[in-house]
């Protein structure tokens, strides 16, 4: 079973556009963390943010805004006023430690287009 | 500040060939991550080490082998090489197996088979 879901495999908008990419975490540990990356043409994973199982509080960093919420299980990412160069794919990752070391799962990716 | 550096950034091999990865994590992280990512596919995890001794085993082929050296960088052996092993291969580094949830990527290195 996928551990994280990322049901929107490609999301298109417009320049300017916000758009918010959905992902949803499936754990039993209480510790663990939660990630996102981009993933440009050119292949390199950019790190965005990590947030860990305890922090509930959203984040804003420019255009970029995280909601995470533990009763839904969810960690969606909102661009605001998208711009050409958002175009990526966009994973959500979870880091959780069953065996005592965190090893991050993917979801299957958002591929995010912003046209001019 | 120094980041995860992996080579060959690109290679190209052919059917039944065997191919090397190299990884060099951060300085003073322990723990070392190899991650597959096959076209059009998110990141598999194939396998870890943390202190030179593997730690962790994903989905990584008998095909291949890996290893963390003294210096604790990393190297990642395919042998027998098949057109589906075309992929993306990343590594990334930690500090204690990644307990902070502190992981970084190096940019990759593309393997194509022919």
């Amino acid at each position: 079973a996928q551990k994280v879901t990322q049901a929107q495999t490609e999301i298109s908008v417009v320049e300017k556009e916000d758009v918010t990419l959905d992902c949803v975490y499936e754990t039993r540990d209480t510790t663990y963390y939660l990630f996102w990356y981009k993933q440009p043409p050119s292949g390199e994973l950019v790190f965005l943010i990590r947030r860990n199982s305890f922090d509930e509080q959203n984040e804003i960093s420019g255009r970029y805004s995280w909601n995470f919420q533990k009763s839904t299980s969810s960690f969606n990412f909102t661009i605001t006023a998208s711009q050409v160069v958002d175009s990526a794919v966009y994973f959500c990752a979870l880091s959780e430690a069953p065996g005592g070391s965190y090893i991050p799962t993917f979801g299957r990716g958002t591929s995010l287009i912003v046209h001019p | 500040a120094a980041g995860v550096i992996q080579s060959p950034r690109h290679l190209i091999k052919e059917k039944r060939e065997t191919a090397t990865l190299k990884c060099y994590p951060i300085p003073r992280h322990d723990t070392v991550y190899w991650y597959q990512q096959g076209p059009g596919q998110d990141p598999q995890f194939l396998i870890s080490f943390y202190e030179k001794m593997q730690s962790d085993k994903g989905s990584i082929p008998d095909r291949f082998s890996a290893q963390q050296f003294s210096d604790y960088h990393s190297e990642l052996n395919m042998s027998s090489l098949e057109l589906g092993d075309s992929a993306l291969y990343f590594c990334a580094s930690s500090a204690g197996r990644g307990t902070t949830g502190e992981l970084f990527f190096g940019e990759g290195s593309r393997l194509t088979v022919l």
